[in-house]
C-alpha cells in the first residue's frame, strides 16, 4: 500500500506570491490533516478535511486555506506569502476522523519564502 | 490552551548510554502519542498510551503515561545511532479536538 505522498517536495517562492501544495492520502483514507512545522513553533495544526468538508481549523490567518476532492486528495493554498511562512508543511491521512484513528504522515513540502 | 512541554530540547549521547525524554502538561489528556521524525521525513507513530500509569515497551523503548494523564516519558536503553531523530509527543485537545504536538526532543546518538 502506497504511503501518503506530497508534491512538490521543495518550493521556493517570493513574498507576496501564492502557493498550492498537494497531498494524496493512503488509498481508502478519507481524512486529511495539514500541519506547519517550524523550528521555533514546532508542529502546528492547520486544518482537517473529511469527505470534502473542513472538520477542524487551527489558529492560522485566512491566507491559509484548503480543500479536499471527491477522491480524498487535498490541496492547501497560501496566498500573499510572508517570510514567516517558510516551513515544512506536512499532510497526514487516516481512515476516519476521530482521535483513536492513527494518522500517517507524508514526507512534507519544504517551502522557502524569499 | 493545552500545551505539551518536552524536555530536554536537545540531547547528544554516546552509543550504549540510556536516556529519558519527558513530556509534561498542566492539562489532562485522554491519550498521548509518541512519534519519531527523521530528517526529510514526516513523523512516524511509535506508540499511543491511553490509561493512567500505563507502561508500554517497544524493544529498547519504554513509554510511560503518568497516573494523572498529564505527563509521559520515553526511556531508551542502550541507545544506538539508529535512534537518532526528533522525538515528538502529541495529544488530542484544543477547541476542535485536533492533535497538539510538543516541540520535540532532538536526539543524536554518536557511535
Amino acid at each position: 500500500k502506497a504511503g501518503v505522498t506530497q508534491t512538490p517536495r521543495y518550493l521556493i517562492k517570493t513574498r507576496g506570491q501564492q502557493v498550492t501544495l498537494s497531498c494524496s492520502p493512503i488509498s481508502g483514507h478519507r481524512s486529511v490533516s495539514w500541519y506547519q512545522q517550524t523550528p521555533g513553533q514546532g508542529l502546528q495544526f492547520l486544518f482537517e478535511y473529511f469527505s470534502e468538508t473542513q472538520r477542524n481549523k487551527g489558529n492560522f490567518p485566512g491566507r491559509f486555506s484548503g480543500r479536499q476532492f471527491s477522491n480524498s486528495r487535498s490541496e492547501m493554498n497560501v496566498s500573499t506569502l510572508e517570510l514567516g511562512d517558510s516551513a515544512l508543511y506536512l499532510c497526514a491521512s487516516r481512515y476516519l476522523a476521530g482521535s483513536y484513528n492513527e494518522q500517517f504522515f507524508g514526507p512534507g513540502t519544504r517551502l522557502t519564502v524569499l | 490552551t493545552q500545551l505539551l512541554e518536552q524536555s530536554p530540547q536537545f540531547l547528544s549521547i554516546q552509543e550504549g548510554e540510556n536516556l529519558t525524554v519527558y513530556c509534561n502538561s498542566s492539562s489532562v489528556f485522554s491519550s498521548l502519542q509518541w512519534y519519531r521524525q527523521e530528517p526529510g521525513e514526516g513523523p512516524v507513530l511509535l506508540v499511543t498510551v491511553v490509561t493512567g500509569g500505563e507502561v508500554k515497551k517497544l524493544k529498547r523503548l519504554t513509554f510511560q503515561f503518568g497516573d494523572a494523564r498529564k505527563d509521559s516519558s520515553l526511556h531508551i536503553t542502550a541507545a544506538q545511532p539508529g535512534d537518532t531523530g526528533l522525538y515528538l509527543c502529541a495529544g488530542y485537545g484544543g477547541s476542535q479536538g485536533n492533535l497538539i504536538f510538543g516541540k520535540g526532543t532532538k536526539l543524536s546518538v554518536k557511535p
